[in-house]
């Protein structure tokens, strides 16, 4: 069974601080990673997506995908209470199955 | 507006009594997924479907049926469901091609067997 792994958290870190969310993956021949937000009670919504090694930025997003350790970490740079929510690592199986990691629980403190 | 609806957004029921859960999209997107979200074990796929009449299973499929007699319903259909399947179920939605990796999500359903 290919896995995600996520710690659960939660992850704190005051405001204005980076926050740092990582999550590996078992399948080695994975190519199409995302990072969703979900805040309590709603509906994941897509942040980001990578497919290369290396770092992808997107305003105070960085995606960061180091493939040969599978793995792949998401940065928060300036993180603001309205950051606070979970984040969910998917990798995309061939050319419509996606797994999800279970999620890390980010709280920004004001 | 573009979006994909859930229906119902809520639901009681009990063990055994046949429903439906619809998913309707209006962008004209081919693939849609049903999946199922439970505290500790993150988002799990249920079915998905390539386009009109095709359709697939992902992980936790049992328990559960989909039909795609059009493109842009996608209904999932408990045919006896148990409190197992007690949960909080999503559909999406992602257009085929260049923006192959965007999954636009519905509302979610809570769904409670009793």
């Amino acid at each position: 069974q290919k896995e995600v792994e996520q710690n659960s958290g939660p992850l704190s870190v005051p405001e204005g601080a980076i926050a740092s969310l990582n999550c590996t993956y078992s399948d080695r021949g994975s190519q199409s990673f995302f990072w969703y937000r979900q805040y309590s009670g709603k509906s994941p919504e897509l942040i980001m997506f990578i497919y290369s090694n290396g770092d992808k930025e997107d305003g105070r997003f960085t995606a960061q995908l180091n493939k040969a350790s599978q793995y792949v970490s998401l940065l928060i740079r300036d993180s603001q209470p309205s950051d606070s929510a979970t984040y969910l690592c998917a990798v995309k199986e061939g050319t419509y199955k996606y797994i999800f990691g279970t999620g890390t629980r980010l709280k920004v403190l004001a | 507006e573009a979006q994909v609806t859930q229906n119902p957004r809520y639901l009681i029921t009990v063990t055994g009594k046949k429903l439906t859960v619809t998913c309707s999209q209006n962008m004209n997107h081919e693939y849609m997924s049903w999946y199922r979200q439970d505290p500790g074990l993150g988002l799990r796929q249920i079915y998905y479907s390539m386009n009109v009449e095709v359709t697939d299973k992902g992980d936790v499929p049992e328990g559960y049926k989909v039909s795609r007699k059009e493109k842009r319903n996608f209904p999932l259909i408990l045919e006896s469901p148990s409190p197992n399947q007690t949960s909080l179920y999503f559909c999406a939605s992602t257009p085929k091609g260049g923006s192959d990796h965007e999954q636009f999500f519905g509302p979610g359903t809570r769904l409670t067997v009793l």
